[in-house]
């Protein structure tokens, strides 16, 4: 079954604010996780991934927040853009295995 | 560098026809995944391969679906007497698996219709 979750189903913001994404899991057991954005037409393509010795992790106007305690994490993008209009996945990645996605966040960024 | 192709990019598909989705992983990436991801739903596994093995097949919905990666590189999905409920978009990954790290790379997805 399915223990990755998206709290969500869709979210609007305006061009320039920040945007946060949420993801439940329900596996503690779970060590790795990646986050992944899909546009209309095209496969999903990595964003940024976290292990679980870790509580934060920045990339290029993306941060991702890990909590164990609460089994949650979360997706922040900065300055959110046009470009960012997609849907986003969180999926559980423990290595060696398949990945198990949730259902998915649309992200609306209107200008 | 070159990403993950899939081809065809579409395919229909008369109920009860046979079907063959291709897929060329990056170069040198050994995993190489298999998902099924219907329409506003998240990609769910369908199988797994480390170099030409099969290693995790328990995601294949019936025993229509079948998978091959006969030399370790291209791999083939093929559904056999395909059904309405197998249209979907049939996603290919794959990954170096380095570090520990279940890195996957994902290709463009074949949308298939079955009518």
């Amino acid at each position: 079954g399915e223990n990755v979750g998206l709290h969500l189903p869709t979210l609007s913001v305006q061009e320039g604010d920040n945007s946060i994404i949420n993801c439940a899991y329900s596996n503690s057991a779970s060590d790795y996780f990646i986050w992944y954005k899909q546009e209309s037409g095209k496969g999903p393509q990595f964003i940024i991934d976290i292990r679980s010795n870790m509580d934060k992790r920045q990339g290029q106007r993306v941060t991702v927040l890990l909590n164990k305690t609460v089994k949650h994490l979360s997706l922040q993008i900065a300055a959110t853009q046009p470009g960012d209009s997609a849907v986003y996945f969180c999926a559980d990645g423990q290595a060696g295995t398949a990945l198990i996605f949730g259902k998915g966040t649309t992200l609306s960024v209107s200008s | 560098g070159a990403g993950v192709s899939q081809s065809p990019r579409y395919k229909v598909a008369k109920r009860g026809q046979d079907v063959a989705l291709r897929c060329d992983p990056i170069s040198g990436h050994v995993s190489l995944f298999w998902y099924q991801q219907a329409l506003g739903q998240g990609p769910e596994f369908l199988t797994y391969f480390q170099n030409e093995a099969q290693l995790d097949k328990s995601g294949l919905p019936s025993d229509r679906f079948f998978a091959e990666r006969p030399e370790g590189s291209v791999s083939t999905l093929k559904i056999q007497r395909t059904q309405q409920e197998d249209s979907a978009v049939y996603l290919c990954a794959s990954s170096l698996m380095r570090q520990g790290k279940n890195e996957q790379y994902f290709g463009p997805g074949t949308r298939l219709t079955v009518t």
